[in-house]
């Protein structure tokens, strides 16, 4: 059973450029949450995704950054016009049901670097 | 101001000692979880822990949760070379979504050999 899938594992992008980051959960799975890793600080909530749904972007900067999750294929999370504060890592995780004990599995991020 | 305080920041110990780590919050939580984060991967859930009170072992590794459900510690015994890594723990609000993790901002430990 494969885990949580991301690609690419790297990505550099220049200013004003869009970036598009991928993450297929893990079997069974159909919860997925994007979270943001920057430099010197702690994964940071952006949104939670349902097929099909967004359940909560409140982590989500107002522009520019966007996500889904379709009926077939993987999440995306989408940055419009990168800026070089964009540069973190990105981790997706997904999790089989949501709750309070819910678990959430990382896959091994994506790391965005603007130039 | 993290929500969640972790502290140390960093520690370095030598190979056989033992460690503790802790988590703090001034809110209660319902859920909490412990991760191991190595450099250029996704972090790895360890354990979680729901009831206050609460005390899990994993092997040399173990984890109490406060009886407020405020707070929690990860002791580790005898550490090795390969307990290296970014520990972090994340909590799921009581007054909170239910979906979001909230991460406290890690301890860096390094065991030397």
């Amino acid at each position: 059973n494969a885990g949580v899938m991301q690609n690419p594992r790297h990505l550099v992008r220049r200013r004003g450029q869009e970036a598009r980051l991928r993450c297929s959960p893990m079997k069974g799975h159909s919860h997925v949450y994007w979270y943001r890793q920057l430099p010197e600080e702690g994964l940071k909530f952006m949104v939670y995704l349902q097929k099909e749904n967004i359940i909560d972007e409140s982590g989500m900067p107002k522009e520019r950054f966007s996500a889904e999750f379709p009926k077939e294929g993987p999440s995306i999370l989408r940055i419009q016009q990168v800026v070089r504060g964009d540069s973190a890592a990105y981790f997706c995780a997904s999790s089989p049901h949501t709750g309070e004990n819910t678990e959430a599995f990382f896959g091994q991020g994506t790391r965005l670097t603007v130039v | 101001t993290q929500l969640l305080e972790q502290s140390p920041q960093f520690l370095s110990i030598q190979e056989g000692e033992n460690l503790t780590v802790y988590c703090n919050s001034s809110s209660v939580f319902s859920s909490l979880q412990w991760y191991r984060q190595e450099p250029g991967e996704g972090p790895v859930l360890l354990v979680t822990v729901v009831t206050g009170g609460e005390v899990k072992k994993l092997k040399r590794l173990t984890f109490q949760f406060g009886d407020a459900r405020k707070d929690s510690s990860l002791h580790i015994t005898a550490a090795q070379p390969g307990d290296t890594g970014l520990y972090l723990c994340a909590g799921v609000l009581s007054s909170g979504s239910a979906r979001q993790l909230t991460f406290g901002s890690g301890t860096q430990l390094t065991v030397l050999p």
